[in-house]
């Protein structure tokens, strides 16, 4: 069965700070890996997706990698604004049909 | 084009009432999905639907029955509510056609039980 971990699960940090959220997963057999924001109490924003033959995407000031064979990914968050805070949720597809996510990071961005 | 769409909002029930919840896309997708999400757990995959007519249990599908009579509808049905079903659950629906396996949610339903 596929777990899938965040850590740290909260993130605090002065703005302007470049930070990485990560991710890991047990079973590296995956179609893709998924990112999202949610903010509160709201539902969930795709921010980038990375195919299994990938190694990252970029997204404005977002970069995401995959290391398939290690079981990890990363979210790069480059000059962090408070506009950025929010809970980041990863979510690897390894079944076609099914995301299973982990419990996501929870990040504070402070002006 | 409203993407994904939920109702309602909130609910609260009490033990043993029975209710549905909606969700509804106009994007064509093929794939429909009903999760809950419970503070510190992550979503989970409740049941899914590949297609008109078709659904599948997820992670944890006790409890919960859906029905996909429309392409562009999913139905949650809790037939006696409990207060371990208390959750927001997240609806999401993506194309099967393309090699991005994109997932769109909607704003989420949050249920309360007592």
């Amino acid at each position: 069965k596929q777990e899938v971990t965040q850590i740290p699960a909260a993130l605090s940090v002065p703005e302007g700070e470049n930070l990485v959220l990560n991710c890991s997963f047990t079973d590296s057999a995956i179609y893709n890996l998924q990112w999202f924001r949610q903010d509160p109490g709201k539902g969930l924003t795709s921010l980038l997706l990375i195919q299994s033959s990938q190694r990252e995407q970029t997204s404005g000031r977002l970069n995401a990698s995959l290391d398939k064979s290690s079981g990890r990914s990363t979210l790069y968050i480059a000059a962090s604004q408070p506009g950025d805070s929010a809970t980041y949720l990863c979510a690897v597809n390894n079944a076609g049909n099914m995301l299973t996510f982990g419990g996501g990071t929870r990040l504070m961005v402070k002006p | 084009n409203a993407g994904v769409t939920q109702t309602p909002k909130f609910r609260v029930l009490k033990t043993g009432q029975s209710m549905t919840l909606l969700c509804a896309q106009d994007m064509n997708h093929e794939y429909m999905y009903w999760y809950r999400q419970d503070p510190g757990m992550g979503l989970r995959l409740i049941h899914y639907s590949v297609g008109e007519g078709t659904t599948a249990k997820g992670e944890v599908p006790d409890g919960y029955n859906v029905s996909r009579l429309k392409k562009q509808n999913f139905l949650l049905g809790l037939e006696s509510a409990a207060p371990s079903q208390t959750s927001v659950y997240f609806c999401a629906s993506r194309n099967r056609q393309g090699s991005y396996n994109e997932q769109f949610f909607g704003p989420g339903t949050r249920l309360t039980v007592l």
